[in-house]
């Protein structure tokens, strides 16, 4: 079943400008993680934030995570070309990461 | 120095064969894992070997049966492929099973994927 889902599905910016994606899930989780999948590759982490933190930065990206509302954002500033890809929040349940579909994040020059 | 490598990439084959891929991942991680990624680019769990014991078998067609003769390695084996089969299929690793202990080392490494394409 779909765990996390993200909004919006799409999403097409300004080179300069900030990105946000929300992602919300459905029950309790440990932690919840951030991968990018660039066309054509396999996906790669960018960030995980666990249950007890509320915002956690990596360099231009910025997670925050309100379990109350089942929900996380990532921010990334400042957006830049290669940051055109597929961005997947994924959250733990049964000893395995469940996914949503993904925010598809286009940055035009 | 890649760290989680698949063959092939790429396969095209027709209805009704039989076909294998392969994983292999250089990082020293106990978990290993296979997905499936749709044409709408959702993921989804196939199955998860920690220390070459099988965890997780989602409901997946026994057609499809993974092997894991090593912690470094997952193999799938896909028996008599249909239409349907077609997609992205992923192999990942971490370090740690994913256990509630929500650490890093739940973080999943993945390989480049297989793009199968059944006719």
């Amino acid at each position: 079943s779909q765990q996390g889902e993200e909004d919006p599905q799409a999403l097409s910016i300004q080179e300069g400008e900030n990105a946000t994606m929300n992602c919300s899930y459905k029950t309790s989780i440990n932690n919840l993680q951030w991968y990018r999948q660039n066309s054509g590759r396999g996906l790669v982490h960018l960030i995980l934030i666990r249950s007890n933190e509320r915002e956690k930065h990596s360099g231009r990206l910025r997670v925050t995570l309100d379990t109350s509302k089942k929900s996380s954002s990532l921010l990334i500033t400042a957006s830049r070309a290669a940051d055109t890809a597929s961005y997947f929040c994924a959250t733990g349940s049964n000893y395995q990461l469940i996914w949503g579909a993904g925010t598809k994040l286009i940055i035009k020059p | 120095d890649t760290a989680v490598s698949q063959t092939p990439k790429y396969l095209v084959t027709q209805m009704g064969n039989d076909k294998s891929i392969k994983c292999e991942q250089n990082l020293g991680h106990d978990t290993m894992y296979w997905y499936k990624q749709d044409s709408k680019k959702f993921l989804k769990i196939m199955f998860s070997y920690n220390n070459k014991e099988l965890i997780i078998n989602e409901t997946v067609p026994n057609r499809f049966s993974p092997k894991s003769p090593d912690k470094a390695h997952l193999n799938l084996h896909i028996n008599s492929l249909e239409l349907g089969d077609s997609a992205v299929y992923f192999c990942a690793s971490s370090q740690d099973l994913y256990s509630f202990g929500g650490g890093q080392g739940e973080t999943q490494y993945f390989g480049p994927g297989t793009r199968l394409l059944v006719l």
